[in-house]
């Protein structure tokens, strides 16, 4: 059970709009930034979006983060096979001092 | 290029100490504050953050494991070490080591680079 809950799956056809959830608490999303990250198997987490809605140099306009209240969200438009992945949501904890994570949303781009 | 590699045992008993080392390359550890972060997922689980440790020595650790981590850094190695004792098959999972990077640079409470991760199985 993770402290940050997202969907364990979500999918969509090439060109597509993509969206997913990471859902959290006042301790965490209701008063943080919050980080996605984008993971293949066996290879390093890479930074898809920081400060809940910033994009690292490098990363396309194609991903955009935003959060409302307690919940936070990933949108990935323009869906290409190459965005097959797992992608994970990251927060800083009050509660917790210390970092929470989603339980990770397996994306499958049909 | 900045990398981070985890190193270390594939295979613990169970009581063991764990020992897992993580080596950078690209970046110092004596930078600014930066930071090493350790973090962990058990299998078909959660990440789950342990411990962390800044350039200037500061750590933190998950507080329901705090009397069985350590962390320690060898910046002339460009290493950090983190240790847990009293391994159980509950500690099984892939260990991550992730940079935190200058407040500057992406804001406070981020990793801007992660380890591929090493997979530690605790088994009798």
């Amino acid at each position: 059970q993770s402290v940050l809950t997202q969907p364990p799956s979500a999918s969509g056809t090439p060109g597509q709009r993509a969206t997913i959830s990471c859902s959290g608490s006042e301790s965490n999303i209701g008063t943080q930034i919050v980080n996605w990250y984008q993971h293949f198997p066996g290879t390093a987490p890479k930074l898809l979006i920081y400060k809940t809605t910033q994009r690292p140099s490098g990363v396309p306009d194609r991903f955009s983060g935003s959060k409302s209240g307690t919940s936070a969200s990933l949108a990935i438009s323009g869906l290409r096979s190459e965005d097959e992945a797992t992608y994970f949501c990251a927060v800083w904890d009050d509660g917790l001092n210390g970092w929470v994570f989603g339980g990770g949303t397996e994306l499958t781009v049909l | 290029q900045v990398t981070l590699k985890e190193s270390g045992p594939v295979l613990v008993k169970p009581t063991e100490t764990l020992t897992l080392t993580c080596t950078v390359s690209g970046f110092s550890l004596s930078n600014g504050r930066m930071g090493i972060a350790w973090i962990r997922q058990p299998p078909g689980k959660a990440l789950e953050w342990l411990a962390h440790i800044f350039s200037n020595d500061e750590k933190s650790y998950r507080t329901s494991l705090k009397s069985r981590l350590t962390v320690s850094k060898d910046t002339s190695k460009s290493q950090v070490v983190l240790t847990m004792t009293n391994m159980d098959a509950a500690d099984t999972g892939t260990y991550f080591c992730a940079r935190i990077p200058p407040l500057l640079w992406f804001g406070e409470n981020v990793f801007d680079y992660w380890g591929q991760g090493t997979l530690v199985t605790v088994s009798s």
